[in-house]
């Protein structure tokens, strides 16, 4: 099976903490992706990456980075998190276009 | 703008009972769509995907309808059981790599 591996099921940061979240996949899929989920909003794309050290922003990458230095490994960084950036985090990737992703089981991080 | 919406945000079922999760979605372009499903704690788990060029598709007790003459997307569970409860939400592709996703409806199988 396909696996996608965040590395912190849950995180607390202090506001203007410098955070990594850290993703893994193990299939060789050449597009990965960081959403954040929110309650009523759905899921809500931050950035995704379609080969290694390219990156493309998505729809609210304010605030956030990302780093994708080898294929398997894709981090979402917050530069200086604040409250508004508290939500489970989930990492995908993808191998299709059309196959749909694989999710990693998400990273609940609270910002005090 | 483009959405994809549910229009019940919890459902509750009997055991045993077939279930129906509704989604209306706007973009008239839209050529593939997927439903999830997302246990607590988990992250969302692929359950089965229909293309524009189709209107039905089957999968193990599962089966997603799609009419797009008004852009609705349905997935009917049969035989819900207790594992089934979980939230589930569609997906809607709006161009390479990306999707618009519903914000969920939660299904709670009643025993």
């Amino acid at each position: 099976d396909v696996k996608v591996t965040q590395s912190s099921r849950y995180l607390v940061k202090r506001t203007g903490e410098k955070v990594f979240l850290e993703c893994v996949q193990d299939m060789d899929h050449e597009n990965m992706f960081w959403y954040r989920q929110d309650p009523g909003l759905g899921l809500r794309l931050i950035y995704f990456s379609y080969d290694v050290k390219m990156k493309e922003k998505g729809d609210i990458p304010e605030g956030y980075s990302v780093s994708r230095e080898k294929k398997e490994r894709f981090s979402l960084i917050l530069e200086s998190a604040s409250t508004n950036q508290t939500s489970m985090y989930l990492c995908a990737s993808s191998e299709f276009r059309r196959r749909g992703y694989t999710f990693g089981s998400g990273t609940r991080l609270t910002v005090v | 703008g483009e959405s994809v919406g549910l229009h019940l945000p919890t459902l509750s079922v009997q055991e045993g009972d077939n279930s129906i999760i509704n989604c209306a979605y706007s973009n008239s372009a839209s050529d593939y769509f997927i439903w999830y499903k997302q246990e607590s704690g988990k992250g969302p788990q692929f359950i089965i995907d229909i293309r524009s060029n189709m209107d039905k598709r089957q999968g193990q007790r599962v089966t997603v309808l799609l009419n797009k003459t008004v852009k609705h997307l349905s997935l009917q569970i049969a035989a819900t059981q207790p594992g089934d409860s979980a939230v589930y939400f569609c997906a809607e592709s709006v161009g390479t790599y990306k999707y618009i996703f519903g914000t969920g409806t939660r299904l709670k199988v009643l025993a």
